[in-house]
């Protein structure tokens, strides 16, 4: 079956440390995306991509990188710039055409604690 | 950016009717989603509405006015497991695709 898989589910890091979260999908989708969400805030915007060997920042990409070497992969770095990561991570990924476009697939999240 | 705009919190009765309005910013609309999140779990698809009405679908319903900048969720028959965040979202045309903008969530608490 096709989805979006967000490994690992719980992650724990140190102050300091980067740490990077997996996202894989086989949906075929040409975009793909990452948001942060913290009690009360919503989903905010850390970086998507459209295109592999392209991404754009969203509202809140500092202290963030990403690459996409491949369709299908699409892995969030959170440095040590960061300054508050301790939060919940969704990926999501979409089709990019006009035509037949239904929103966005959502991984399962990840919840990052910083200790 | 986009400002979405929904109540952060309401109350319910199971058994209950309620609703949970939305309003968009309508340059560059394309389409309405509501989504459903439990706490801890990620974001699951409610509704899809492009145009003006009402969508019918079992226990919940959702309606869309395209020239007002607005929606809403009207969930029947409310059931504790209803207990969740409702997200609003719009999506805008841009760079050849459409993206989606997403309101802060509602948190619905139906109670006995």
């Amino acid at each position: 079956d096709g989805g979006i898989t967000q490994s690992p589910k719980y992650l724990f890091r140190k102050e300091g440390q980067n740490v990077t979260l997996s996202c894989e999908q086989n949906l075929n989708h040409d975009a793909m995306y990452w948001y942060r969400q913290d009690p009360g805030q919503g989903l905010r915007l850390i970086y998507y991509s459209q295109i592999v060997n392209d991404f754009q920042k969203g509202d809140i990409a500092e202290g963030y990188s990403v690459s996409r070497e491949k369709k299908e992969s699409f892995p969030l770095t959170v440095t040590s710039a960061q300054k508050n990561p301790t939060a919940f991570y969704l990926c999501a990924s979409s089709t990019t055409g006009q035509g037949d476009w239904w929103g966005y697939t959502f991984g399962s999240g990840t919840r990052l604690t910083v200790v | 950016g986009q400002n979405i705009d929904q109540p952060t919190e309401m109350t319910a009765t199971e058994g209950a009717i309620v609703q949970i309005n939305c309003t968009y910013q309508t340059s560059g609309f394309n389409g309405l989603f509501w989504y459903q999140q439990h706490a801890g779990e990620a974001p699951t698809f409610l509704s899809y509405n492009v145009l003006d009405g009402l969508e019918e679908k079992g226990r919940f319903s959702s309606f869309l006015s395209r020239s007002k900048g607005y929606s809403y969720l009207l969930l029947k028959e409310l059931q504790m497991k209803d207990s969740a965040s409702y997200l609003c979202a719009a999506a805008y045309s841009g760079a050849g695709s459409y993206q989606l903008t997403f309101g802060k969530g509602t948190k619905l608490s139906v109670i006995p």
